[in-house]
């Protein structure tokens, strides 16, 4: 595709639910980052791919996060017993260049904007 | 600890009344400093990497601008069609994260 697509765009969930967020990044871009987005505050990260290296987990907050990339491709974002606070707008971003260069430039999708109720 | 603060929180303009945005970092190694633009219900996209103190970067009405503590994003004769947030984001040591600030909303009213 053109871009970063993210699905779904809307995710309500019931606290205590399981939840899959799902990223197709850009082709050929082997860096791929999750961020969370809450209301007022900056983008957080959570995790970052490349290629086939073994993945950054260090902005996970918890083990309910967990994130794999398929193929150097998709991702997939699980949130286990989701609660309250997890309510965010979660991104994904895609890059050609690994986050050691110095172009770190970032092609972001638009979002999935998760409720828990 | 590495930090990003952007200022102010919200900036209301009338349309070709010029203004900045003020980013300040502490980002140890700064690497490079970023802005994006994010458009309600978007994703931030990418505006500008500056790398090092004095280094200056334009597009269209918007220019960028570093010192070695912070960024200026100065807007020139802004359109409405210029109203989002504003994020900067600083790039630290190498495999560290991109950290970002809390963004700047600006709205621009004709």
């Amino acid at each position: 595709g053109a871009g970063v697509s993210q699905s779904p765009s809307n995710k309500v969930t019931e606290k205590g639910k399981d939840v899959e967020l799902r990223c197709d990044p850009i082709s050929g871009h082997t860096a791929l980052y999750w961020y969370r987005q809450s209301l007022g505050q900056g983008l957080e990260f959570l995790i970052y791919f490349q290629g086939n290296s073994a993945p950054d987990k260090s902005g996970l907050p918890s083990d309910r996060f967990s994130a794999e990339r398929t193929g150097g491709s998709v991702s997939t974002l699980t949130i286990q017993r989701t609660q309250q606070e997890d309510s965010a707008v979660y991104l994904c971003a895609s890059s050609h260049y690994p986050r050691q260069g110095v172009n770190e430039k970032l092609f972001f999708g638009s979002g999935t904007q998760l409720s828990v109720l | 600890e590495d930090q990003v603060t952007q200022s102010p929180e919200a900036l209301r303009l009338q349309e070709g009344e010029s203004s900045s945005l003020n980013c300040s970092y502490t980002v140890s190694g700064l690497r490079g400093l970023f802005w994006y633009r994010q458009d309600p219900g978007k994703g931030p996209e990418f505006l500008f990497t500056l790398y090092s103190a004095g280094e200056e970067k334009e597009k269209e009405r918007l220019k960028a601008t570093l010192t070695k503590k912070e960024s200026f994003l100065h807007i020139t004769a802004p359109k409405p069609e210029d109203s989002a947030t504003y994020l900067c984001a600083g790039a630290g040591q190498a495999g560290t994260a991109l950290i970002f600030g809390k963004g700047t909303t600006l709205s621009v009213s004709s």
